[in-house]
């Protein structure tokens, strides 16, 4: 089992509605990351988070440390929302562990 | 946001060469950089960390005298990979990390580099 659960793995959406993904691990972590990265390649850190929920534009990002999940909502979701979103999390110490990202497609 | 900039983007080159790749923070001090390989539809995976003026933490399985990371200031470091084969085509990511160097401080993520091994 991997240590960053991601799902779903993909996703089609219709312009404007309401996206969640869902993040699960099973280990100790300091923080967890949600990272966005678009198909040219490039990673944009979305959110680094280590409780409670982080808000920025249409992107929500909530964290539950019980239950070792975290979820990214997206608002009024748009074509150019279309990327890879992918779950990461800081255990103690440096390293980043990586979900499988989820890809995203959002149709006009 | 903090920017970090990565050259080349892009680059093939034939087998048994070495290529360096540059990863810079543009507009911070990065106390810690890190190193990432990308395979297609696959997630990152972690080969090395490396702090400005000390040698690179590789992870288990990635061979450090091929994949040569030097942090010399704090706004580069740089990966080479030597003596490249096919398997070693990948795109290459790093991330950099200022502030105290606690886990607190948020990644930036350069843009890659994509690299061919013909």
């Amino acid at each position: 089992k991997n240590e960053v659960e991601q799902s779903p793995q993909n996703l089609t959406a219709q312009e404007g509605e309401f996206i969640t993904i869902n993040c699960s691990y099973s280990v100790g972590i300091s923080a967890l990351h949600w990272l966005q990265q678009h198909p040219g390649g490039g990673i944009v850190s979305l959110f680094m988070l280590s409780s409670g929920k982080k808000k920025h534009g249409r992107l929500i990002a909530t964290i539950n440390i019980q239950e070792k999940h975290s979820s990214l909502h997206i608002t009024a979701s748009h074509p150019r929302d279309s990327a890879v979103y992918i779950c990461a999390v800081s255990e103690y110490g440096n390293k980043l562990v990586f979900g499988a990202g989820t890809i995203l497609r959002v149709k006009s | 946001g903090a920017v970090v900039s990565q050259h080349p983007s892009r680059v093939i080159c034939k087998s048994g060469t070495s290529v360096k790749i540059e990863c810079r923070s543009l507009d911070f001090q990065a106390t810690t950089m890190f190193w990432y390989r990308q395979f297609p539809k696959k997630s990152l995976m972690l080969m090395a960390t490396s702090n400005e003026g000390s040698k690179a933490t590789y992870e288990q399985g990635v061979e450090k005298d091929k994949f040569l990371i030097n942090h010399a200031s704090l706004t580069l470091s740089t990966l080479t990979v030597t003596s490249a084969h096919p398997e070693d085509s990948s795109f290459y990511i790093c991330s950099a990390r200022g502030g105290s160097g606690s886990w607190t401080d948020t990644q930036y993520f350069g843009p890659g580099t994509r690299l061919t091994v013909l």
